[in-house]
């Protein structure tokens, strides 16, 4: 268990509406990220975060911002949300090892968007 | 452009039975990590293999790491139903600007039948 905590676990929505995703972490670790999970796509990087208020884009990155102001919190806002964004949600932190490093996986936001 | 191609995509098969799951890439990694996954849950770490060349063993299962850190397998012997879960590969990448990024295989779906 690392510590990670998302809110909300379950989240319907309509379109065109904002949305905010939180990832809470315990552990004070630097690295964080948020994916998204897809039948048929496997695991997905929106934005990561190195740093309070250093963050930076992934490979699907439009439609959504990401917000670090504290080292715990991870924000992941979906700014209008539309249909293509209805998916599960996964907050990551990363942990560094003597000869790489792993992540560590939240349990996870399903989000539908209407 | 990292890519990690993870076979077979489905796995249905006996309790009893052995399998194999594959992990190929034309890219080298610095490590390559296994998870598991269960619906509704966020990946769990089953292992990270780091020298090309390393098998780790976790009770029945056995990872391997190519010489060439390239490709990885996993090995299940004498499956049983707990198996069952979406197992995923992830690539960690070499470069030191990484941000610790890593890159997922597509997932194998592993149905383990009474």
């Amino acid at each position: 268990d690392a510590g990670i905590t998302q809110s909300p676990r379950h989240k319907v929505t309509e379109t065109g509406t904002p949305v905010t995703l939180r990832c809470h972490q315990t552990e004070n670790h630097r690295y964080m990220y948020w994916y998204r999970q897809d039948p048929g796509h496997g695991l997905r990087l929106i934005h990561y975060s190195y740093g309070v208020k250093d963050t930076d884009k992934g490979e699907v990155s439009d439609g959504y911002s990401v917000s670090r102001s504290k080292t715990e919190d991870f924000l992941l806002t979906l700014e209008s949300a539309t249909s293509s964004q209805t998916s599960v949600y996964f907050c990551a932190i990363r942990t560094q090892g003597t000869l790489t490093y792993e992540q560590y996986f939240g349990p996870g936001t399903r989000l539908t968007v209407t | 452009t990292q890519l990690l191609e993870q076979s077979p995509q489905f796995l249905s098969i006996q309790e009893g039975e052995n399998l194999t799951v594959y992990c190929n890439s034309s890219s080298v990694f610095s490590s390559l990590q296994w998870y598991r996954q269960e619906p509704g849950e966020g990946p769990v770490l089953l292992v990270t293999v780091v020298t090309g060349g390393e098998v780790k063993k976790l009770k029945r299962l056995t990872f391997q790491f190519g010489d060439a850190r390239k490709d990885s397998s996993l090995h299940i012997t004498a499956a049983q139903p707990g198996d069952t879960g979406l197992y995923l590969c992830a690539g960690a990448n070499a470069g030191g600007t990484s941000y610790g990024k890593l890159t997922f295989g597509q997932g194998t779906i592993l149905t383990v039948h009474p």
